[in-house]
């Protein structure tokens, strides 16, 4: 089955405690990309990868990291954790960066 | 900053009404523009991609409005089911090879019995 899959799904956590929310997808996509929404916000791109080893900033990168050094891979990683980013965090995948993007079930945080 | 804008409603409609949202965007480079939904707490899924020339999917038909930089979804006959959040995507070139995508914040629409 073609998905995309999150992981922690829930996850509560302390300020300053570096915690990595991974993402894989099986559908062999070169575009991938992390969002965080939040209410009132909207959903708001953190991070995007064109393909391998090829990531560029979204529109709140700030105190987030990420890496893609396989293409099926696009872990976010958070070195510090805060209170404001506590959130629901998606991933999503697409062929292209213009294509139908497919969502992962979301990753609900909340930085205590 | 590149915009996207959406009522965001609660459009509140009774079952079989017809309902349209609009939505507008800034970046007039914008290319690609596509209508997605989102149920409560899920993530969002693909509901129709947004061709120039307008399409239909059943009851949902779109529309694309370059001169004036909006993008319409119409839905027929709503249903129960129709009920969720709608957002707006638009996709623009950002150089070096890269698009950068926005989302609309999305417009609620509750089809009552």
């Amino acid at each position: 089955e073609a998905q995309v899959t999150q992981n922690p799904r829930y996850l509560i956590t302390v300020t300053g405690k570096k915690l990595t929310v991974t993402c894989s997808q099986n559908m062999n996509h070169e575009y991938m990309s992390w969002y965080r929404q939040d209410p009132g916000l909207g959903l708001r791109q953190i991070y995007y990868s064109m393909n391998v080893e090829v990531t560029d900033k979204g529109d709140v990168p700030e105190g987030y990291k990420v890496s893609r050094k396989e293409k099926r891979n696009f872990p976010l990683i958070l070195e510090s954790p805060s209170p404001n980013q506590t959130s629901l965090y998606f991933c999503a995948s697409s062929e292209t960066a213009t294509g139908e993007l497919f969502f992962g079930e979301g990753s609900r945080l909340t930085v205590l | 900053r590149k915009e996207v804008e959406q009522d965001p409603g609660p459009f509140n409609v009774p079952e079989g009404a017809t309902v349209a949202f609009n939505c507008t965007y800034s970046n007039s480079a914008s290319q690609s523009f596509f209508w997605y939904r989102q149920d409560c707490r899920k993530e969002p899924k693909l509901l129709m991609s947004v061709y120039s020339s307008g399409n239909e999917d059943g009851r949902f038909t779109a529309q694309l409005n370059r001169a004036s930089q909006y993008i319409s979804l119409l839905i027929r006959d709503s249903k129960l089911s129709d009920s969720a959040t709608y957002l707006c995507v638009v996709s623009a070139y950002s150089g070096a090879g890269s698009y950068q995508l926005t989302f609309g914040k999305g417009t609620k629409l509750s089809v009552i019995p």
